[in-house]
């Protein structure tokens, strides 16, 4: 069983669409992130959500909205798409504040 | 706030060899440090972590770090690389109690047979 999940794992979609990317994680963990990976490897946090409660909120434009339906599950839905969100989009969790994440395998976004 | 600099962006070695993947933090409080490996087109895995305790570290597949305070270094190193090893590298922080994890710009360790 894959620990955490993202689907799709590739998305291919033209400037202006709306589009979502889904996360579970069956470890029972607590919190759950989404970073953002660019083309040159960086990862950068974009939200972290703890037992559904928002508690990271880097400075990431408003067309970005996660949401969590419950502790298992962080969804990323992205508004107005632009080229510049063109990137590798990784959900992780974690149990304890301990920095120790579990990544999934993220899910390739390309904006055309 | 913290960040994390990964002196060298490639490292390409030849099998067998030794390597080491330098990474420097800046954070004026108590912090947790770790290592993740991406191998390409998958996700990140933890490595190795120091949260406290012994400064010499032990993770998978071989590797060790040792956290070094006076000088905020948190260097990785293995004494024998395979092929395999072949991956981007990252170094992270966080700050103690933060959920924050905040990540290097990557290497990327090559391995040559």
């Amino acid at each position: 069983d894959t620990a955490v999940s993202q689907t799709p794992k590739y998305l291919v979609t033209q400037m202006g669409n709306d589009k979502s990317i889904k996360c579970e994680q069956n470890l029972g963990h607590d919190t759950m992130y989404w970073y953002k990976q660019d083309s040159k490897k960086f990862l950068k946090i974009m939200f972290s959500y703890n037992n559904k409660e928002l508690i990271i909120n880097e400075t990431v434009p408003n067309r970005f909205s996660p949401k969590s339906p419950d502790k298992a599950h962080l969804n990323l839905h992205i508004n107005s798409l632009e080229l510049g969100d063109s990137a590798v989009y990784f959900c992780a969790s974690s149990q304890y504040i301990t920095g120790e994440l579990f990544f999934g395998e993220g899910s390739r976004l390309t904006v055309l | 706030a913290q960040s994390v600099t990964q002196l060298d962006s490639q490292v390409p070695v030849f099998e067998e060899a030794p390597v080491e993947l330098r990474c420097n933090y800046s954070s004026s409080v108590s912090v947790y440090l770790f290592w993740y490996v991406q191998y390409p087109n998958q996700g990140l895995q933890l490595l190795l972590k120091y949260l406290s305790g012994s400064t010499l570290v032990k993770g998978i597949n071989g590797f060790e770090a040792e956290f070094n305070k006076s000088q905020t270094s948190f260097h990785l190193r293995k004494p024998s690389v395979h092929i395999s090893d072949t991956a981007e590298y990252f170094c992270a922080v966080s700050v103690g109690g933060s959920e924050k994890l905040v990540f290097g710009k990557g290497t990327k360790l090559t391995v040559n047979p």
